[in-house]
């Protein structure tokens, strides 16, 4: 079955820490992963893809790594501020694309 | 249009009532998603296209709930005799290919069940 994880559920952070985010998956032959962002009410807005063959993505504050064997990801997210207040969510590409339950993102100015 | 459309935006049902959501993916996209999301979860799996044909719809969560995709380009999801567990946001995705490509999501159908 192919299951998705995201640890932790929610996280609360004073503005300007550094944090990451976890993604684990099941079934590891993959296509891609894509971390989204979900703010209350919103619909997902992609922040980062990675195809199956690559490590990294960067994009701005943001990097997200895949560890495709061991069935892994993690989103960093550097100096945060209250702006990247958002569930974020990791979603991970079969055929069909696999989302986990999400982690709910504070910061506090 | 420039990115995935849904329809309508809000819909409020009596409980029995059937509903029809409405997704129009991106031009030229070949795969299309539905989804599932209860407040405070993550988005459940409900079914995907390629072009016309429904490839999975292992996701659905009984009878009632069926999904078309007739020409390949806009989908409908239907829920027959709404309940109110049925209460739930709907988002559609699409990606240009099947496999390691981006997938864009609307804004999502809010349905409430009353």
């Amino acid at each position: 079955k192919q299951e998705v994880t995201q640890i932790p559920a929610a996280l609360s952070v004073p503005e300007g820490e550094n944090l990451v985010l976890n993604c684990s998956f099941t079934d590891s032959a993959i296509y891609n992963l894509q971390w989204f962002r979900q703010d209350p009410g919103k619909g997902l807005t992609s922040l980062l893809l990675i195809q199956s063959s690559q490590r990294e993505q960067t994009s701005g504050r943001l990097n997200a790594s895949l560890d495709k064997s061991s069935g892994r990801s993690t989103l960093y997210i550097a100096a945060s501020q209250p702006g990247d207040s958002a569930t974020y969510l990791c979603a991970v590409r079969y055929n069909d694309m696999r989302f986990g339950a999400g982690t709910r993102l504070t910061v506090k100015p | 249009g420039a990115g995935v459309s849904q329809s309508p935006r809000y819909k409020v049902a009596k409980r029995g009532q059937d509903v029809a959501l409405r997704c129009d993916p991106i031009s030229g996209h070949v795969s299309l998603f539905w989804y599932q999301q209860a407040l405070g979860q993550g988005p459940e799996f409900l079914t995907y296209f390629q072009n016309e044909a429904q490839l999975d719809k292992s996701g659905l969560p009984s009878d009632r709930f069926f999904a078309e995709r007739p020409e390949g380009s806009v989908s409908t999801l239907k829920i027959q005799r709404t309940q109110q567990e049925d209460s739930a946001v709907y988002l559609c995705a699409s990606s240009p290919i099947q496999g390691a490509t981006e997938a864009f999501f609307g804004q999502g159908t809010r349905l409430t069940v009353v």
